[in-house]
């Protein structure tokens, strides 16, 4: 069975760094684009950065461009999203997704349980 | 404010038909497909539609998708109180850059 578990959330002051991790399991993790999505608390989903297969390829949100830098390691089928300057806006439930990306076609075919990161003094 | 619009809420009886809209524009949903995905908070999203109006297995047909222009609509049938979730519409939005959703729809089975 396909799974994402997501690793790394917490508690840290504004202006601080976390990382996230993300671990693949139950499917061919080289042949696909990842991503990270994320919700704040009372909001809906916001999408964050995707890679592609290679690493050749990174998209962020404007609002984390230049903070946050999305990376895998294919052989250890895992993905990461490291996070730095961070503001108190960035709190919020942080999803590792899958994402399929074709012609005009973009969607998250599966989804981790998600890890909180809190940013406050 | 989101890029693609949702209406925040709507409800109906079990055993009863709902519709979900959302409404975006030719940087977006008119020229890509939408996606649609079912979240109960603090749990992981699943999706339930895409390319429009293509269900992944497992999704029962009572879930449809169709999309016309730049408006979209998510149709569910035979409403069950386990059914009562947020809904999100999806898509790329090409004058951003960006991966656009909807605000979400909380949906209550009365």
């Amino acid at each position: 069975e396909a799974q994402l578990v997501e690793s790394g959330g917490g508690l840290v002051q504004p202006g601080g760094s976390l990382r996230l991790s993300c671990a693949a399991s139950g499917f061919t993790f080289n042949t696909y684009w990842m991503s990270w999505v994320r919700q704040a608390p009372g909001k809906g989903l916001e999408w964050v950065a995707n890679m592609r297969q290679d690493g050749s390829e990174k998209l962020y949100m404007d609002s984390v461009k230049g903070r946050f830098t999305i990376s895998r390691d294919n052989s250890k089928n895992s993905t990461y999203l490291q996070m730095s300057y961070l503001r108190a806006e960035d709190t919020a439930l942080y999803y590792c997704a899958r994402f399929r990306r074709y012609l005009s076609s973009w969607y998250f075919d599966l989804w981790g349980q998600g890890t909180l990161v809190t940013v406050s003094s | 404010q989101s890029v693609l619009t949702q209406p925040p809420s709507v409800s109906a009886a079990p055993g009863q038909k709902v519709t979900i809209s959302c409404s975006g524009s030719s940087s977006n949903l008119g020229n890509n497909y939408v996606s649609w995905y079912l979240h109960l908070p603090g749990t992981a999203p699943k999706l339930l539609i895409y390319d429009n109006n293509k269900r992944p297995s497992g999704i029962p047909d009572r879930f449809s998708g169709s999309k016309s222009g730049t408006s979209a609509t998510l149709g569910i049938t035979g409403l069950q109180t386990g059914d009562e979730a947020d809904y999100y519409c999806g898509t790329w939005d090409s004058s951003l850059s960006a991966v656009v959703f909807g605000g979400g729809t909380k949906l209550t089975v009365l």
